[in-house]
């Protein structure tokens, strides 16, 4: 069975620190996407970035960057020079392909992310 | 905003009775899937629609059914509610169905509380 596991299940920062979250996920499968969401207070998930199983290069979008490690079996994400608009729980989820028809998300547990001023 | 809208936001009602959560897609997709976020479990995926037809099923109650509309609406309906089916439960849509990565869209959720 597909899993997503997020360790750390709260992290408190200082603004301008940054921050690393952590996931590990189990997939017995050659081909996966694995996805990062936000979800910030107001509640909505917000999709920030997908990212396949054969493509191992390390993405960076302005503050954001995603480091994914098959060796590992990982796809961390780091904040940097955090912001309080940071502040949210953050998901990291696996794609599972179903009976070739369908898909579904496999959802790691979150990680509380709290910045303070 | 993702395009995809849920319909009611918050939901309050009694043990025992029985809701139906209203989504529709952004304009141009065909899937619509259907999630659970609870303190207990997690965000849990609960069932997908293609299309009209049923393709994907997850940890979905008996008690709970889905079914996706000629117009592609998707209504999630909740039966003989528990206590614990209190939760926020999400709609998602994509274009496809089978294609492993496809980005679904999330809703804004429906927040149903039992009391």
């Amino acid at each position: 069975a597909q899993k997503v596991t997020q360790a750390q299940t709260e992290i408190s920062v200082v603004e301008k620190e940054d921050v690393t979250l952590d996931c590990v996920y189990e997939t017995r499968d050659t081909t996966y996407y694995l996805f990062w969401y936000k979800q910030p207070p107001s509640g909505e998930l917000v999709f920030l970035i997908r990212r396949n199983s054969f493509d191992e290069q390390n993405e960076i979008s302005g503050r954001y960057s995603w480091n994914f490690q098959k060796s590992t079996s990982s796809f961390n994400f780091t904040i940097t020079a955090s912001q309080v608009v940071d502040s949210a729980v953050y998901f990291c989820a696996l794609s599972d392909l179903v009976n070739n028809a369908g898909n579904m998300l496999t959802f790691g547990g979150g990680t509380r992310l709290m910045v303070k001023p | 905003d993702s395009g995809v809208t849920q319909t009611p936001k918050h939901l309050i009602t009694a043990t025992g009775q029985r809701v139906t959560l209203r989504c529709s897609p952004r304009s141009g997709d065909l899937s619509v899937y259907w999630y659970q976020q609870s303190l207990d479990q997690g965000l849990q995926f609960l069932i997908q629609y293609y299309n009209g037809e049923e393709r994907a099923k997850g940890n979905i109650l008996e008690r709970f059914s889905a079914q996706q509309f000629p117009d592609l609406h998707s209504e999630l309906n909740l039966s003989s509610l528990e206590l614990g089916d209190s939760a926020l439960y999400f709609c998602a849509s994509s274009v496809d169905s089978g294609a492993l990565g496809n980005e679904q869209f999330f809703g804004p959720g429906t927040r149903l509380t039992v009391l």
